[in-house]
């Protein structure tokens, strides 16, 4: 069976601080799919990044990196300099090759403060 | 309109009305999704659709029914719900890839009250 834990349930940091966000995963597949998505107040869930289970090389995006270790089945989420607008509830998910979407799994999500 | 839009953002509604929530995504995907979101609880998957196809349907009670009546366009229909049926509902979409690599793309979510 799939699960995502993601076990920070909130954090709070002052802006220009660095911060870390954990996500663990569970899966008997060799094939999967891992996500992150940040849901600001707003609601809706924003697409952050995708990574295939074949691809363990790290990712950056401007302020945004991402770790993905197989040996630990850890996924995590890094902000350098965080900002306000960082602010939101960042959520880790897992599907697996075979279900594709239906079957994506999400953590339970990690809310991110930022102070100014 | 980009993306995956949700109509009404808000709605408050009591046990014996009717109403309905509607998704449009306008990504040309052939997957569609209901979520429901509580408070202190993970995403839910309720409905899935695929190429208007329910898919799946994770138990959900029958006071909720989904209606899909093209891949673009994407309905719940609620009655005589309860209170604790109050959460924000989140519309989803992905184009279905053989390799199983699909991703979805959320809509704003109706936050939904049930007095």
């Amino acid at each position: 069976a799939q699960k995502v834990t993601q076990a920070q349930t909130e954090i709070s940091v002052v802006e220009k601080e660095d911060v870390t966000l954990d996500c663990v995963y569970e899966t008997r597949d060799t094939t999967y799919y891992l996500f992150w998505y940040k849901q600001p107040p707003s609601g809706e869930l924003v697409f952050l990044i995708r990574r295939n289970s074949f691809d363990e090389q790290n990712e950056i995006s401007g302020r945004y990196s991402w770790n993905f270790q197989k040996s630990t089945s850890s996924f995590n989420f890094t902000i350098t300099a965080s900002q306000v607008v960082d602010s939101a509830v960042y959520f880790c998910a897992l599907s697996e090759a075979r279900t594709g979407g239906f079957k994506t799994i999400f953590g339970a999500g990690t809310r991110l403060f930022v102070k100014a | 309109e980009t993306g995956v839009t949700q109509t009404p953002r808000h709605l408050v509604m009591g046990m014996t009305n009717k109403k309905s929530l509607k998704c449009e995504q306008h990504l040309g995907h052939n997957a569609m999704y209901w979520y429901k979101q509580s408070a202190k609880k993970p995403l839910e998957l309720m409905f899935v659709y695929n190429f208007k196809e329910q898919t799946e349907n994770n138990s959900v009670p029958s006071r909720f029914s989904p209606e899909c009546p093209n891949s673009s366009h994407l309905f719940l229909h609620l009655h005589t719900l309860q209170p604790e049926d109050s959460a924000l509902y989140l519309c989803a979409s992905s184009q279905v890839v053989s390799t199983g690599a699909d991703t979805q793309y959320f809509g704003p979510g109706t936050r939904l009250t049930v007095l």
